[in-house]
């Protein structure tokens, strides 16, 4: 199975920082990386698909990059209704698993 | 407008059984691999199973395979998900989410339900 390792597992910022978050994959997955962001009671909501392109609706201050083992999100200005809890998930194989979670929290 | 919505969740004993569902609706169903995800209260996501738009291929996790069962009725729109030798580290939110997987422009879970919630407990 591949494990996904998200860096850091919490994070305490302010508006207006720019933050970035990293996912490693324990083996290969090409571009096969979507983030998630959730927040309390909802649902995850897609942010990042194939590692880089931006779901539609999603504000162009998040963006994302990598392929092979390593990628990160980022957040270039941090605003407030961005902290919540943002998840990596490998889509290369199965089982489709999901990274620990990174918790953005107020500064 | 796409959505999913799941039902069947509740309280359960060890052992126990339990059926929930979700129901899809503003997109063509028959046409789309569906997941389950769950979710322990105050913890990471979890994917539980996937099953292809036919049925012709189903995946389960490890920690249900053998005691859970995915199932779709593509003429009714729906995704089963028949949980069966509960135990408590079942207790989670269950998702229903679907699969976009479109050729070169890469696979994601796109649609999420809002949950249902199974609590197994003596």
């Amino acid at each position: 199975d591949i494990q996904l390792t998200q860096s850091p597992s919490f994070l305490s910022a302010s508006v207006g920082d720019r933050v970035t978050i990293t996912c490693r994959a324990s083996q290969g997955i090409s571009s096969y990386l979507a983030w998630y962001q959730q927040k309390p009671g909802e649902a995850p909501k897609l942010l990042i698909y194939a590692a880089s392109t931006l779901q539609s609706g999603v504000p162009s201050r998040f963006s994302g990059s990598g392929s092979g083992t390593e990628f990160t999100l980022t957040i270039s200005s941090l605003q407030p209704e961005d902290f919540a809890t943002y998840y990596c998930q490998q889509l290369n194989s199965y089982p489709r698993t999901f990274g620990q979670g990174t918790k953005v929290e107020i500064k | 407008e796409v959505q999913l919505v799941e039902s069947g969740g509740g309280l359960v004993k060890p052992g126990g059984s339990l059926r929930v569902s979700c129901a899809a609706s503003g997109f063509t169903f028959k046409s789309y691999s569906m997941n389950w995800v769950r979710q322990t209260p105050g913890k990471g996501l979890e994917w539980v199973s996937s099953i292809s738009s036919s049925s012709s291929y189903i995946y389960y996790a490890d920690s249900v395979k053998g005691r859970f069962t995915i199932s779709r009725d593509n003429a009714n729109n729906s995704l089963i998900l028949q949980m069966n030798s509960l135990r408590a580290e079942d207790t989670a939110v269950y998702y229903c989410a679907r699969l976009l997987d479109v050729a070169a422009a890469g696979r994601r879970f796109d649609y999420w339900g809002q949950g249902t919630l199974v609590t197994v407990s003596s």
